[in-house]
């Protein structure tokens, strides 16, 4: 089993519509990475949270350190959401241990 | 802003060649990483620099060597290329420290034949 799952695999939404990604992990964490990855290839980091919630737009990141759960939110999604997102837990110091995406798809 | 720059962005190499693959970045980082992307896992870490001058395994090593160059850079080199080194590369930098965010580079897309 993976240290860190995400769910679901896929996602597909309706413009506008509000999604939820899912991030549970069976370790020990300082804090956790949500990453965005664009058809392009390119990954670019959305949050870093070690308690509670951040916002940013239209993107809100939740965790639960007792339940080892965190969720990423989209409000009113747009189809430049499309894209593969990453859950990355940091167990010390910096390294990262990733999730295997979930590749989200926003049609107009 | 460049960021943490990456070359080359393609390569197609036959079974036993060599390269190196480029890192570097303008943003004073202390640390480096190299990781490879496979279909259907996580990125997962081959080598890391926590400051210049030192260098560590990651999870999946065999088959590569790295160097620090200087501070910016950072360097991945595949001696004897084998089928099973096909991936996506990604370099990433971040200040040292814990909890600190990590900024990728673009990525290298390598087939070996």
């Amino acid at each position: 089993k993976n240290e860190v799952e995400q769910s679901p695999q896929n996602l597909t939404a309706q413009e506008g519509e509000f999604i939820t990604i899912n991030c549970s992990y069976s370790v020990g964490i300082s804090a956790l990475h949500w990453l965005q990855q664009h058809p392009g290839g390119g990954i670019v980091s959305l949050f870093m949270l070690s308690s509670g919630k951040k916002k940013h737009g239209r993107l809100i990141a939740t965790i639960n350190i007792q339940e080892k759960h965190s969720s990423l939110h989209i409000t009113a999604s747009h189809p430049r959401d499309s894209a593969v997102y990453i859950c990355a837990v940091i167990r010390g110091g910096s390294r990262l241990t990733f999730g295997e995406g979930t590749q989200l798809t926003v049609n107009p | 802003n460049a960021g943490v720059t990456q070359t080359p962005k393609f390569q197609v190499l036959k079974t036993g060649q060599s390269m190196t693959l480029q890192c570097a970045q303008d943003m004073n980082h202390n640390s480096m990483y190299w990781y490879r992307q496979d279909p259907g896992m996580g990125l997962r870490l081959i080598y890391y620099s926590a400051s210049e001058g030192t260098t560590d395994k990651g999870e999946v090593p065999n088959g590569y060597n790295v160097s620090r160059l200087n501070k910016r850079e950072f360097s991945l080199r595949l001696e004897s290329a084998a089928p099973s080194q096909t991936s996506v590369y990604f370099c990433a930098s971040s200040e040292a420290g814990i909890n600190q965010p990590q900024h990728f580079g673009d990525g290298t897309r390598l087939s070996i034949l």
